[in-house]
């Protein structure tokens, strides 16, 4: 089984400051993971992924993850959050060599306050 | 088209009417993904297709609830008899051999009166 948690609904940050958006995963095996956004009407568009090597991931618009497999985390950041990043981000895990289906957490709704 | 496209972006229908959401995916793409998006409940995976293999339909709520994929390419989720509680966001997503992420459409947007 795998599984994914995002612990917080809501993560509220001032345009400037580092935002940090929480992912904690469980899979029987190595994960690959996965970051998403979603604007108000909009779908998922993909942002990020870990498959292997570096830790530290980099994605699209500056925003970065860093996979930590003894926290089974993979947390997702950005140096300077913009008020414009304001949206609902989505974190997946599915297992290597294993379902080809990802696993969604519920959602973090990240405000950006100007 | 370049992206992921899914008809209609709005259907509302009465309870017990049936209806069909429609996905089509990136040209060439083979696995295709149909998830369900409720409020405060994050993505509820479906159903999905690769190439020419069987469905792996262990998603689907109940028998009302059926997805065919035509060619390898446009896929149709039908809802039957439909209920209150089938009204959320459907999203279609498809990938690329050898890729592991995959592309969203925008959804279609399913109210049930």
């Amino acid at each position: 089984a795998q599984s994914v948690a995002q612990p917080e609904d809501q993560v509220n940050v001032a345009e400037g400051n580092p935002l940090t958006v929480k992912c904690t995963y469980s899979v029987s095996g190595n994960p690959y993971l996965f970051w998403y956004v979603q604007y108000p009407n909009r779908g998922l568009q993909f942002l990020l992924k870990y498959i292997t090597g570096d830790n530290l991931v980099k994605g699209s618009y500056g925003f970065e993850a860093e996979f930590n497999k003894s926290q089974t985390s993979f947390h997702l950041k950005k140096p300077s959050a913009l008020v414009s990043d304001s949206a609902l981000y989505f974190c997946a895990v599915r297992v290597s060599g294993g379902s080809y289906i990802p696993t969604f957490g519920r959602g973090t709704s990240l405000i950006v306050h100007p | 088209g370049a992206g992921v496209s899914q008809s209609p972006s709005n259907k509302v229908t009465e309870k017990g009417k049936d209806v069909e959401l429609r996905c089509d995916p990136i040209s060439g793409h083979t696995a295709l993904y149909w998830y369900r998006q409720s409020l405060g409940q994050g993505l509820e995976f479906l159903i999905y297709f690769q190439g020419n293999s069987a469905p792996d339909k262990s998603g689907l709520p109940s028998d009302r609830f059926s997805a065919e994929r035509t060619g390898g390419s446009v896929s149709t989720l039908t809802i039957q008899r439909t209920q209150q509680e089938d009204s959320a966001v459907y999203l279609c997503a498809s990938s690329a051999t050898g890729k592991t992420e995959a592309f969203f459409g925008q959804g279609t947007r399913l109210t049930v009166v």
